[in-house]
């Protein structure tokens, strides 16, 4: 109840083209939803986060589209660039800040040209 | 704004040497702290948090162990290390109490272990 499901595990786009990445959770008690964004060598940065009371939230090429029933939520990267590629981890937490997030095993994007 | 101080930022390390990696954060008070290992290519995999001074909660049984000295400090250590040790450290922060508090990492520590 604790995991979160990611996939794809790898995703090869052009540039251009609209990077999706899903994610899926058990555990009805998760109420925060963010988004990392990782580059080789680097920690993961925070990309975007949503909380459930809303199903969509945009910032700038990227949006996270959020579906309570169904216990989903996903990332889309409109007018993917080759500088999106990276490794994209999505996570979840419950309203206790005080436990960890629970991450997904990550999607690595290569956006060519 | 939220500052993570990791070093040093490669490490190699003969296989049974001991280890300490430590973390020190700024513009926060009382935050949560966590280290995480990355072997190559994979997951985010949570070693150790602690919610504040001396409380340190442990997800994977292993021959590390971390220590919380003071609010803003981290330490990684080991006494022997393995093969099996060898990844990328990060340290990561987050305001603790609330939901929705965002997690912040540093640049991480490759560790190899030869």
């Amino acid at each position: 109840q604790q995991q979160v499901k990611q996939s794809p595990q790898s995703l090869i786009v052009q540039k251009g083209g609209i990077s999706i990445i899903n994610c899926a959770y058990e555990n009805t008690a998760f109420d925060y939803f963010p988004w990392y964004q990782q580059f080789p060598g680097k920690g993961p940065a925070l990309l975007i986060a949503i909380r459930p009371d809303v199903s969509e939230k945009k910032e700038g090429r990227f949006t996270i589209s959020f579906n309570k029933s169904a216990k989903q939520f996903s990332l889309h990267i409109m007018d993917s660039q080759p500088g999106d590629s990276a490794t994209y981890f999505c996570a979840a937490s419950r309203p206790s800040g005080n436990t960890p997030l629970v991450f997904g095993k990550g999607t690595r994007l290569s956006v060519i040209a | 704004s939220q500052t993570i101080h990791q070093w040093p930022a490669t490490l190699v390390q003969p296989v049974g040497s001991p280890l300490s990696l430590e973390c020190t954060v700024e513009g926060t008070s009382n935050p949560n702290l966590y280290w995480y290992r990355q072997a190559a290519g994979r997951g985010l995999q949570l070693l150790f948090y602690s919610v504040g001074i001396g409380q340190i909660s442990s997800e994977v049984p292993q021959n590390l162990s971390a220590s919380r000295p003071q609010d803003r400090q981290f330490i990684l250590s080991s006494k022997k290390l393995l093969l099996s040790d060898s990844g990328f450290y990060l340290c990561a922060l987050r305001g603790g109490g609330k939901s929705n508090q965002p997690q912040h990492f540093g640049d991480g520590t490759r560790l190899s272990i030869l």
